[in-house]
């Protein structure tokens, strides 16, 4: 099937504006996460959900970020009042792993959205 | 919290010759570790991974490594190819899949 989808691609926003990055996981993935990845960086942990459940918001880096994830599918990464050091790659994450377990399972990333704020 | 170091952050190799890439961890609860492969403009790409109740794992030319008591692992690639080159991440994980990542290796294999 169909791997993580997300959109848009990329988005140019000038500062002060609010921006909305789409996520679709994989059909059936209970847990989805949110990672920020700067140019030349690793990726790096926003929010994780199980289901419709956001169990972990701690990546956050303010206020300005909000997500949400209402049906326990599709979620929405919000980030109100951009600026400049918002700039990055998004990526969206999904996995089937259902809560604490001992086995892991693998961890499907979408292409990310590109945030450019000008 | 874990902290993920990794290097070397560039490795130049030719082709068929091997390349290492090692990362170390912190956090003694950290129970999986995978490898990510991310070319440019594109999504990281799960390669290999590793669980703490394994030493070692290998799939066709690629094997991970991992040493509990020292807090490290390993990703080795034998036969480099051009299409080997890309940026390679390792990541390690408690629980909740939660992963935290290294800084990631450029590894350029030159025919």
């Amino acid at each position: 099937g169909a791997g993580v989808s997300q959109s848009p691609r990329y988005k140019v926003a000038k500062r002060g504006q609010d921006v909305a990055l789409r996520c679709d996981p994989i059909s059936g993935h209970v847990s989805l996460f949110w990672y920020q990845q700067a140019l030349g960086q690793g990726p790096e942990f926003l929010t994780y959900f199980q289901n419709e459940a956001q169990l972990d918001k701690s990546g956050l880096p303010s206020d300005r970020f909000f997500a949400e994830r209402p049906e326990g599918s599709v979620s929405t990464l919000k980030i109100q009042r951009t600026q400049q050091e918002d700039s990055a790659v998004y990526l969206c994450a999904s996995s089937f792993n259902q809560g604490r377990q001992t086995y892991n399972s693998p961890l499907h990333f979408g292409n990310g959205t590109r945030l450019t704020v000008t | 919290g874990e902290n993920v170091e990794q290097h070397p952050s560039t490795l130049s190799v030719q082709e068929g010759d091997s390349a290492v890439i090692k990362c170390t961890y912190s956090d003694s609860a950290s129970n999986y570790f995978p490898w990510y492969k991310q070319e440019l403009g594109k999504r990281p790409q799960l390669i290999i991974d590793i669980r703490s109740n394994v030493g070692e794992k290998k799939d066709q030319r690629i094997a991970v490594t991992l040493n509990k008591t020292a807090k490290h692992f390993s990703l080795h690639i034998t036969e480099t190819q051009p299409e080997d080159s890309a940026v390679y991440f390792c990541a390690a994980s408690s629980g909740f899949q939660k992963l935290v990542f290294g800084t990631g290796t450029r590894l350029l294999v030159s025919p």
